[in-house]
């Protein structure tokens, strides 16, 4: 079946402008990851989306960094007036359950940014 | 807080040889515990998971993970090595709390050759 989609693969920002990252999950997972991944930083979490509960927005960095999920279903990350620290992958990730812990979350092929 | 320590950046092994990959966590109560591999430009794709019952796990490719409580590690296996195995290898636990994130360690490069 279909994995987790990220679009676009690649985008190329200029400082201050805002960018839109999109996340489709596999059908029927109600949790929904953000993650980031940059050189020297690992993967950090960013934020996670269970069903129609509030968001844990506990890992977003920065007020610049926003996300919201649309229908339970597709998410979209976005980046106001991006900053060249913000350069990284951006990955996406569904499970099944963010509840049951021990659901594996599957992961998109991520949003590479650069801010230039 | 938990976390996850990989203290190996780079593993380096020849092709038909067994690998290890090192992981160990901290955690309160129990552990949640997966491997996770990337291939270039890749997303990360699921290798295996330990939740409880039998300390080796076994999950895809051939990879296995033991699980040693008194050590805290979780270290990835596997019996033969092949060069298509070189890639990114992250270990993870999983928060038990209510964001059920995962932390990750700092990932290990698998360098399989010939």
């Amino acid at each position: 079946g279909a994995g987790v989609s990220q679009s676009p693969s690649n985008k190329v920002t200029e400082k201050g402008k805002d960018v839109e990252l999109r996340c489709d999950p596999i059908s029927g997972h109600t949790a929904l990851y953000w993650y980031r991944q940059s050189l020297g930083q690992g993967l950090e979490f960013l934020i996670y989306f269970q069903g129609n509960s509030a968001p844990d927005k506990s890992g977003l960095p920065s007020d610049r960094f926003s996300a919201e999920r649309t229908g339970g279903s597709v998410s979209t990350l976005t980046i106001q007036r991006t900053q060249q620290e913000d350069s990284a992958v951006y990955l996406c990730a569904s499970s099944i359950s963010g509840i049951r812990l021990a659901d594996e979350q599957y992961f998109g092929p991520g949003t590479r940014l650069t801010v230039t | 807080a938990q976390s996850v320590a990989q203290p190996e950046d780079q593993v380096n092994v020849a092709e038909g040889n067994p690998l290890t990959v090192k992981c160990t966590y901290s955690v309160s109560g129990n552990p949640y515990l997966f491997w996770y591999v990337q291939y270039p430009n890749r997303g990360l794709q699921f290798l295996l998971k330990y939740i409880t019952g039998d300390n080796l796990v076994k999950g895809s490719y051939g990879f296995e993970a033991e699980f040693n409580k008194s050590q805290t590690s979780f270290h990835l296996k596997k019996p033969s090595a092949l060069v298509s195995d070189s890639a990114l290898y992250f270990c993870a636990v999983r928060d038990t709390g209510t964001a059920s994130k995962l932390t990750f360690g700092t990932g290990t490069r698998l360098q399989v050759t010939l």
